[in-house]
C-alpha cells in the first residue's frame, strides 16, 4: 500500500514562527497536494505539485508557499504564521494514471 | 466553478440499518469520483474510486454508484455497524488540479 507520512500529527507554534509542514511519500508518485480543512469550510486546496520543482497554486496559497526538492517529499512552508492558519492541514499523493488520492494522517497545527 | 454537496449533513442509525449517503456535483466534467472515510482528529481513508466511465463500484458491504450526466453519486452502506460511526466525503477529481470536496455527512450508528 502507497503510504503518505506526515511528520508531525500535532505543533504548536507562535505567531510570526516560520513553519514547515513535512510531507513523504513511497510510491514514487508524481503529484503531490496540500490541503487544509476547517469547521464548515471542509476541505481546500493550497498548493500542488506535479513533479520536482514544479508547484502550482491552489484555491487559497496566500500566505504558504511550498518546496519539493526531490520527488518523494513535499513541503508546506507558512512564511509568517499568523492565528487564522490554525488548522487541519493534509498531505496527499497520487500517479499520473487513474488512480485514487492517497492522504496522509494530518497534522493539527495551533498558532498561539 | 465546480461544486459538491453531500447530503445529509449528519445522520444517526441504529445497528444493523442500511443506509444511502448522497453527493451532488455541479460540473459533469469529471474524471472520476472519490468516496472518503474520516474518523476525528485523523486524515482521509479512501472507500471507493469510481472513473467516469463506470456506474458503479463495490468493497465488501459499500456501494458507490455514479450518474455522471445527473451530478450524482450514491454510497450505499449495508448492515451498518457501529464502526462505521465516522465522517464520509465525496470527492471529485475534474483535471489535474486536484479534488473538490464536498462538506461530509457526519455518520453515528447506534449500538
Amino acid at each position: 500500500d502507497v503510504k503518505v507520512t506526515q511528520s508531525s500529527r500535532y505543533l504548536v507554534k507562535r505567531t510570526g514562527e516560520k513553519v514547515f509542514l513535512e510531507c513523504v511519500q513511497d510510491m514514487d508518485h508524481e503529484n503531490m497536494f496540500w490541503y487544509r480543512q476547517d469547521p464548515g469550510l471542509g476541505l481546500r486546496l493550497i498548493y500542488f505539485s506535479y513533479d520536482v520543482k514544479m508547484k502550482e497554486k491552489g484555491d487559497i496559497p496566500e500566505g504558504y508557499s511550498v518546496s519539493r526538492e526531490k520527488k518523494e517529499r513535499f513541503s508546506l512552508i507558512l512564511e509568517s504564521a499568523s492565528t487564522n492558519q490554525t488548522s487541519m492541514y493534509l498531505c496527499a499523493s497520487r500517479t499520473g494514471t487513474p488512480i485514487g488520492y492517497t492522504f496522509g494522517s494530518g497534522t493539527r497545527l495551533t498558532v498561539v | 466553478k465546480q461544486e459538491v454537496t453531500q447530503i445529509p449533513a449528519a445522520l444517526s442509525v441504529p445497528e444493523g440499518e442500511n443506509l444511502v449517503l448522497n453527493c451532488s456535483f455541479t460540473d459533469s466534467a469529471i474524471y472520476n469520483l472519490q468516496w472518503f472515510r474520516q474518523d476525528p482528529g485523523k486524515g482521509l481513508t479512501s472507500l471507493l474510486l469510481i472513473q467516469s466511465s463506470q456506474r458503479e463500484q463495490t468493497s465488501g458491504r459499500l456501494n458507490a454508484s455514479l450518474d455522471k450526466s445527473s451530478g450524482r453519486s450514491t454510497l450505499y452502506i449495508a448492515a451498518s455497524q457501529p464502526g462505521d460511526s465516522a465522517t464520509y466525503l465525496c470527492a471529485v477529481r475534474g483535471g489535474a488540479d486536484g479534488l473538490t470536496f464536498g462538506k461530509g455527512t457526519h455518520l453515528i450508528i447506534q449500538p
